[in-house]
């Protein structure tokens, strides 16, 4: 199974910074890697698909990058709604496999 | 607008079985898949399988073969993922999340609300 292992696991960070989260595959996985957010009690929800896509709706402060194993979530400018639980997601090899998770909290 | 929506929480004990239904609706059933996802507490996603609404063809993680199956009924655009032989580690909340077909590059664009099993004696 390919291991997805994500950095930091939590993040203190204050309304308007630039954070980056970062994710990296066991084996090169080309651009097969997703983003979401998971708020509290729900379901996650899709960010940014094929590494560097925006899903419709998502607003542009969200960017990704990368290829291969070595992956970024960036965040240009917090605000009050982005702290959460990200997650990153590999569907190159079966099975999927998922990060364990960056918490994102309020400084 | 696109829904799946999930059956209730349930509660099972050791060595029972659990069913849990994922209706669609807003999209055309049968062009995309749904996968299963489960997330034991405090934990990250992990993946258990799939299956194609339109053929009925499934595919599972290794770790669950043997012990979960996943169905659909066509008529009512619901898919069914039940997993037997529960032990305390399968508690957890199980999503359903759709991916359209076929697609190089696939990713989980919707998904239910979650339904949350315990498996307790």
């Amino acid at each position: 199974d390919i291991q997805m292992t994500q950095s930091p696991s939590s993040l203190s960070a204050s309304v308007g910074d630039r954070v980056t989260i970062t994710c990296r595959a066991s084996q090169s996985i080309s651009t097969h890697l997703n983003w979401y957010q998971q708020k509290s009690g729900k379901a996650p929800q899709l960010l940014i698909f094929d590494a560097s896509t925006l899903q419709r709706g998502v607003p542009s402060r969200f960017s990704g990058g990368g290829s291969g194993t070595d992956f970024t979530l960036t965040i240009s400018s917090l605000q009050p709604e982005d702290f959460a639980t990200y997650y990153c997601h590999q569907s190159y090899n079966t099975p999927d496999t998922f990060g364990q998770g960056t918490r994102l909290e309020i400084k | 607008q696109v829904q799946l929506v999930q059956s209730g929480a349930e509660v099972k004990k050791p060595g029972a079985s659990v069913r849990i239904s994922c209706k669609a609706s807003g999209y055309t059933f049968i062009a995309y898949y749904i996968h299963w996802v489960r997330q034991a507490p405090g934990q990250g996603p992990e993946w258990m399988g799939w299956i194609n609404p339109n053929s009925g063809a499934t595919h599972f993680a290794q770790k669950f073969q043997g012990r979960v199956t996943m169905t659909r009924d066509t008529s009512i655009n619901t898919v069914y993922m039940e997993l037997n032989n529960l032990r305390s580690d399968d508690t957890a909340v199980y999503y359903c999340a759709r991916v359209k077909v076929p697609a190089h590059i696939y990713y989980f664009d919707y998904w239910g609300q979650g339904t949350l099993v315990t498996v307790s004696s």
